[in-house]
């Protein structure tokens, strides 16, 4: 199963609003409305920041927002925060099985 | 609050199997929930390995579906990774996470375990 593309890197000064794209196929992103999105700080687990495109866990702040068109999904992160730096990655549901992960993205605030 | 920890050796032969067990604490394998493995290779990005329902029906990555068994023990409370013929490409942290409703996200990880594949 391939994996899904996004940027390698982004950044941002604190304040500002930043997004990262996720883009598939019609067979997992653009099929489906199970994206997920982790945030993975240095050394630690991932954790869960958004699902089925735009849901946020109630522990998660409501700075990072998701959302998809077509066949690409976007995590929105506004008033950006040092706390904030760390790897991105999406997930998808797939025709052929339930989760193919994006290569992620290292988010840097300047 | 779920707390899971992961467990098993370190160190792998090549050609060997590597068996990985995570404990799962406060929460039990109920219905609706979904338990897998996610790994990670030293400075690279999150592979997806496989679920297993609360019921016992297992997904697997494609790529691994041939060597891969997840496995659940609902009396002492843990489930398991067996990978086979492993290589140096499987050297990685490996993850257990869960989720109490959908197989589609991971809302809870363990701390991961590093598992290195060397004669």
């Amino acid at each position: 199963q391939s994996a899904l593309t996004q940027p390698a890197s982004v950044s941002g000064s604190p304040g500002q609003s930043i997004t990262i794209s996720c883009t598939g196929t019609s067979n997992d992103v653009g099929g489906y409305n199970f994206v997920s999105w982790y945030q993975q700080r240095p050394g630690k687990a991932p954790r869960l920041i958004i699902y089925d495109v735009s849901t946020r866990p109630s522990r998660v702040s409501d700075r990072f927002s998701g959302s998809k068109s077509g066949n690409t999904a976007s995590l929105t992160i506004s008033g950006l925060q040092a706390e904030d730096e760390a790897d991105y990655y999406c997930t998808s549901y797939t025709t052929s099985s339930p989760c193919v992960f994006g290569g992620g993205t290292r988010l840097t605030v300047l | 609050q779920v707390q899971l920890q992961e467990s098993g050796p370190g160190l792998v032969k090549p050609s060997e199997t590597l068996s990985l067990t995570c404990a799962v604490f406060g929460y039990s394998f109920t219905s609706g929930s979904f338990w897998g493995w996610i790994r990670q290779p030293p400075g690279k990005g999150l592979e997806w390995v496989g679920t297993i329902s609360h019921d016992g029906a297992t997904f697997y990555n494609p790529t691994l579906k041939s060597r891969v068994t997840i496995s659940l023990d609902t009396s002492k409370n843990h489930f398991s990774l067996r990978l086979t013929s492993v290589t140096a490409a499987d050297t990685a942290m490996y993850y257990c996470a869960m989720d109490t409703s959908s197989m589609t996200r991971n809302d809870w990880w363990g701390q991961g375990t590093l598992v290195t594949v060397s004669s």
